[in-house]
């Protein structure tokens, strides 16, 4: 079964600090991941999309990388931010679906 | 600038009344997709179209249609509003390249 898992489920951290958002899948066939940020009450906005051959995609702030051996993602985030509250939502297209993990919540606090 | 939009933003109705969410967008794709976001769930795909006159059902199609009749639009349509229907309501689109592009939402609640 496809499937995403996103962890931590919930982060608070303090301005200014760095900060890394995990992701695992198990996905099949892979075509490429995508980091989304929802701010509350919004629409998700895409951070970056991956493909199999890319390993590393920045964003500003956001830095996301893939290993397509073990099937893993992270989006780093440097030096934090109170905009940076937000949800962060990873995904997976398989074919021609994408495949939605939970997301991780992150607060950043002053 | 392009963008996609959705109406109402909040809609409040009762159990077993027909509704309709609007979804419009100046983007000019041609893959529009509906979702649906709970607490403890992803995004889940309700219903997609990759072009005019086209539909498809996603994971959670039932009590759910969609019509597309021309490009911008990709009306969502409950037949009979249940509560279990209560949520949050995404419209994207996309095109070639398959970045999707999200309109803000529609919170639903059905009493």
């Amino acid at each position: 079964k496809n499937q995403v898992e996103q962890s931590p489920q919930s982060l608070i951290i303090l301005e200014g600090k760095n900060c890394t958002l995990q992701c695992n899948y198990t996905v099949s066939p892979f075509s490429n991941l995508r980091w989304y940020k929802q701010d509350t009450g919004r629409g998700p906005v895409s951070l970056t999309i991956m493909t199999f051959s890319e390993n590393t995609k920045s964003n500003g702030r956001y830095t996301a990388t893939l290993d397509a051996d073990t099937k893993q993602s992270s989006l780093h985030i440097t030096a934090s931010q109170l905009s940076d509250s937000a949800s962060y939502i990873c995904v997976v297209q398989a074919g021609t679906a994408l495949i939605f993990g939970k997301g991780t919540t992150l607060s950043v606090s002053s | 600038d392009a963008e996609i939009t959705q109406s109402p933003r909040h809609k409040i109705t009762e159990t077993g009344r027909q509704v309709t969410l609007a979804c419009h967008q100046t983007w000019n794709h041609n893959n529009m997709f509906w979702y649906r976001q709970d607490l403890g769930h992803g995004l889940r795909l309700i219903h997609y179209s990759y072009g005019v006159h086209d539909t498809n059902k996603g994971e959670v199609s039932d009590g759910y249609s969609v019509s597309r009749s021309n490009t911008e639009d990709l009306p969502l349509t409950l037949e009979s509003a249940a509560s279990s229907q209560t949520s949050v309501y995404f419209c994207a689109s996309s095109d070639l390249v398959n970045e999707q592009f999200f309109g803000p939402g529609t919170r639903l609640t059905v009493l």
